[in-house]
């Protein structure tokens, strides 16, 4: 049982360079969010997903587009990346209580 | 502008302290306070709080909310060195999720 997945663990990237990042679940979870974790900034919210086809935009959503045509996936782009997306990337799911079940993780360089 | 703050940034303690992290907020609409650890990975769940005054605990971790006072702790006792990581405090609101910048702690032998 995976649970909740991310893909790639790591990425090379350059700027301008358009770049998707995975995230699968198995438990069906209503919720799915993506954060960024940066040194001093902690966790930021970037979007998140309350269903399929359902997205709202965090605190942090410029620059990224989100999509969740099945509940199982919510893939993230950066659409042209610059170096300030160089970041870890977290997904994240919930349903039915406040609890968040992270994944392990996006290390993204953008040179 | 909604708001959570922890402190100390960083801790360091010595196998068998008890440590003390706080963890205070501004949030509109409240709906609860989540404590997690992070080591080198992915943040791990340790404790939903939503009540003021009820201690949650497990183990030698407990934790307790003031929703007066809007402020949170997290309590390690008797530490062990598998105890150092960031524990980050998270507050949600309807559907959205405010984390704190976290506590670095570190259990030296």
């Amino acid at each position: 049982d995976a649970g909740i997945t991310q893909s790639p663990r790591y990425k090379i990237t350059e700027t301008g360079r358009q770049v998707t990042l995975m995230c699968h679940q198995t438990w069906s979870h209503s919720y799915m969010f993506w954060y960024r974790q940066d040194l001093g900034h902690g966790l930021r919210l970037i979007y998140y997903s309350a269903a399929a086809d359902i997205t709202d935009k965090g605190e942090v959503p410029d620059g990224y587009v989100v999509s969740r045509s099945k509940t199982e996936n919510f893939p993230l782009t950066l659409e042209s990346a610059t170096r300030s997306q160089t970041s870890v990337y977290f997904c994240a799911t919930q349903q039915g209580t406040d609890t968040q079940y992270f994944g392990p993780g996006t290390r993204l360089t953008v040179l | 502008e909604d708001k959570v703050v922890q402190s100390p940034l960083s801790l360091v303690v010595h196998e068998g302290d008890t440590v003390t992290l706080n963890c205070s907020y501004e949030v509109t609409n409240f709906r609860s306070l989540l404590w997690y650890k992070q080591e080198k990975k992915a943040p791990t769940f340790l404790f939903m709080l939503t009540s003021s005054g009820i201690e949650k605990k497990s183990g030698r971790l407990s934790s307790i909310l003031d929703k007066k006072e809007l402020f949170s702790i997290l309590n390690i006792t008797a530490t062990q060195t598998g105890d150092s990581a960031i524990y980050l405090c998270a507050v949600r609101n309807n559907n959205d999720m405010r984390f704190g910048a976290g506590t670095r702690l570190t259990v030296k032998p």
